[in-house]
């Protein structure tokens, strides 16, 4: 099967501008999971999909959102970006039942200058 | 919340040398606890789990501990090779927290000849 794909893999914003980001879970996964990772904050949970549906969301401002299609393809947008929102957004799949085990993609770089 | 904390932060070892890297996690409804490897410039790689019905799992050169009672759980390496230089993550999932994992903030493992 192939793997988690997250596209583009880089990209250069200005604040104030808005992006919108993209995962591809693995065949068959039902659950996308968005995580932030940054040096100072380590990995932290944005949110969860399952079925197109949001299922838990993490402590971050409503300017991040995302959503689900139907063929479990994900979408996070992240508006009025400000320079702390650079980052690696990593996306992970799974099945969203047992078993648990969740496979991240290969993250966007996110620059805000 | 959950919150989990790691230790240590930097681990430096002989080739061949075991390693060990511990976390502790404060919910104790926890009942999934994933380790990730992360290479740098890489995606976090799921390499071992353990559920919270099983004390100890092992995979060839790696196992994981679980000590529900003191809410600790810990990654062993033995026979440590120069590839197994990453930052190794460690994780927790709640019951009834969807697939929401909260990360420790990870240990850069560095096998030195």
């Amino acid at each position: 099967k192939a793997g988690v794909t997250q596209t583009p893999r880089y990209l250069i914003k200005t604040r104030g501008q808005q992006v919108t980001l993209s995962c591809s879970p693995i065949s068959g996964h039902r659950s996308v999971s968005w995580y932030q990772q940054t040096p100072g904050q380590g990995l932290q949970f944005l949110f969860e999909y399952f079925s197109e549906t949001q299922r838990n969301k993490g402590n971050f401002p409503g300017r991040f959102s995302g959503r689900q299609f139907s063929n479990s393809r994900s979408e996070m947008n992240v508006s009025t970006l400000e320079l702390g929102d650079s980052a690696l957004y990593l996306c992970a799949s799974s099945l969203g039942t047992v078993p648990l085990e969740q496979y991240f993609g290969p993250g966007t770089r996110l620059t805000v200058t | 919340g959950e919150n989990v904390e790691q230790h240590p932060s930097t681990l430096s070892v002989q080739e061949g040398d075991s390693a060990v890297i511990k976390c502790t996690y404060s919910d104790s409804a926890s009942n999934y606890f994933p380790w990730y490897k992360q290479e740098l410039g890489k995606r976090p790689q799921l390499i071992i789990d353990i559920r919270s019905n099983v004390g100890e799992k092992k995979d060839q050169r790696i196992a994981v501990t679980l000590n529900k009672t003191a809410k600790h759980f810990s990654l062993h390496i033995t026979e440590t090779q120069p590839e197994d230089s990453a930052v190794y993550f460690c994780a927790a999932r709640a019951t009834g927290g969807g697939n929401k994992l909260t990360f420790g903030t990870g240990t850069q493992l560095k096998v030195e000849l």
